[in-house]
């Protein structure tokens, strides 16, 4: 699986759209890009993920250049219960593991 | 409501008890899978299983057993725990289509080995 790149960390006022960036220049042509999140000790919650097209569904939206090189989740209005780790994981969809990496803290400010 | 359980959500035990972390999803997943989460290293994989009575070693399988004799069931067994498995445990399932895409994962299990 290709290696990813989250910045440690990111704020985002309340209500403001929430841009989570992600490096994964050696993504190979059938690896998929995958979004998970976890808040606070919970379980990881998964959010989108997309091959080549930008994808959307009612928690976030999922940008991928198209080189395919970076990727940029984004909360349209991130709200407090948005303050999680997110993670980006990029992975072959036949491959059934998840390999979590140290992820992005994104911090929603009132 | 499509979920996965487990339990008990937190254990606190002594060196060398044996213990069983139960794991149940009820949405007639093949994969199903063991992470542990510690401070520093992120979740790593002990073990999974791709059906019944089919499992595999994860990243981290030393001092761990699974079975999977049921498709909804994945119990977790520490057969004679010690402090350094002192963690956050993670169940997770997965259905399979053309592709895994969505894993659920379960509200974790704390674990503590004095």
């Amino acid at each position: 699986d290709a290696k990813t790149t989250q910045p440690p960390s990111m704020d985002c006022a309340e209500g403001r759209a929430a841009n989570l960036p992600c490096n994964h220049s050696t993504i190979s042509g059938n690896e998929y890009v995958y979004w998970y999140r976890q808040i606070h000790s919970q379980g990881p919650q998964y959010i989108i993920h997309g091959l080549k097209n930008n994808e959307t569904n009612e928690m976030a939206s999922l940008i991928i250049t198209e080189d395919r090189k970076s990727s940029t989740l984004i909360l349209p209005h991130a709200t407090l219960r948005d303050t999680a780790v997110y993670y980006c994981i990029v992975k072959r969809g036949s491959n059934y593991k998840l390999t979590f990496g140290k992820g992005t803290l994104l911090t929603v400010n009132p | 409501e499509a979920q996965v359980t487990q339990n008990p959500r937190y254990l606190i035990t002594v060196t060398g008890k044996k213990l069983t972390v139960t794991c149940s999803q009820n949405m007639n997943h093949e994969y199903m899978s063991w992470y542990r989460q510690d401070p520093g290293l992120g979740l790593r994989q002990i073990y999974y299983s791709m059906n019944v009575e089919v499992t595999d070693k994860g990243d981290v399988p030393e001092g761990y057993k699974v079975s999977r004799k049921e498709k909804r069931n994945f119990p977790l067994i520490l057969e004679s725990p010690s402090p350094n498995q002192t963690s956050l445990y993670f169940c997770a399932s997965s259905g399979y289509r053309d592709t895994f895409n969505e894993q659920f994962f379960g509200p974790g299990t704390r674990l503590t080995v004095l």
